[in-house]
């Protein structure tokens, strides 16, 4: 069974760093690709990035200026950095990973999710 | 972007009915390229379909799902008390997008 465990959730000012991480475990961590979803309060989701253990990345557009999303295949880990927040911002953040199949990218496993405020 | 429009986005049903979501796409997609997630408050949601028709693991066959190029529909045949939540659509041909979300909530 694959377990999404994620850290580095919590309350930051606007013009902050956020950095999550994420540790994968059970299932095999090649041959999938990680990804990083947000949900606002009462809002829909958005898919911010997705990296392979190979480290090929893909960012969603409206995002890509700002986030850097990295793999540590020796922990099995991935990590997400988010630069300048702003108030629109503050979502809960969840850690997931892919389908079986190459091309298959929709979302097969997701962490519990971290919430993260943006708030001076 | 390939933009997904859900409908409705209130749909107010009893259990036992019939629920039918709908999901339209701005431009044309693989059928192999559509999911639908259903997620409850305070969870993460749930993969119910993936390549617009095939249930996840451990999903009841109430579920289905159908559609291809622009238009694509989830239906739950008949509503258990649990179905009552948001559902999304997903495609991933191009890039990854998600829908606004259809709640299915109690009449």
């Amino acid at each position: 069974q694959v377990q999404l465990q994620q850290w580095g959730a919590g309350l930051l000012k606007p013009s902050e760093t956020l950095s999550l991480n994420c540790a994968v475990y059970g299932g095999s961590f090649s041959g999938y690709y990680w990804t990083w979803i947000r949900q606002p309060p009462g809002k829909g989701l958005e898919w911010i990035a997705e990296i392979n253990h190979s480290g090929s990345t893909n960012y969603n557009p409206s995002l890509k200026s700002r986030v850097t999303i990295s793999v540590d295949t020796s922990k099995n880990q991935i990590s997400l950095t988010l630069t300048s927040l702003t108030a629109a911002d503050t979502a809960m953040y969840y850690c997931a990973r892919s389908g079986e199949g190459s091309g298959d990218h929709y979302i097969q496993y997701w962490g519990r999710g971290g919430l993260v405020t943006v708030s001076s | 972007e390939v933009v997904l429009t859900q409908s409705p986005g209130t749909l107010p049903l009893s259990p036992g009915e019939r629920a039918t979501l709908s999901c339209t796409a701005s431009q044309s997609i693989s059928s192999r390229f559509l999911a639908w997630y259903q997620q409850k408050p305070g969870q993460a949601p749930r993969l119910l379909i993936y390549g617009t028709s095939n249930r996840a693991t451990g999903i009841p066959d109430r579920f289905s799902g159908s559609g291809s190029g622009t238009d694509f529909t989830l239906t739950i045949s008949r509503l258990e008390p649990e179905d009552f939540a948001v559902y999304y659509c997903q495609q991933y041909g191009s890039s990854l997008t998600f829908g606004g979300g259809t709640k299915v909530e109690i009449k």
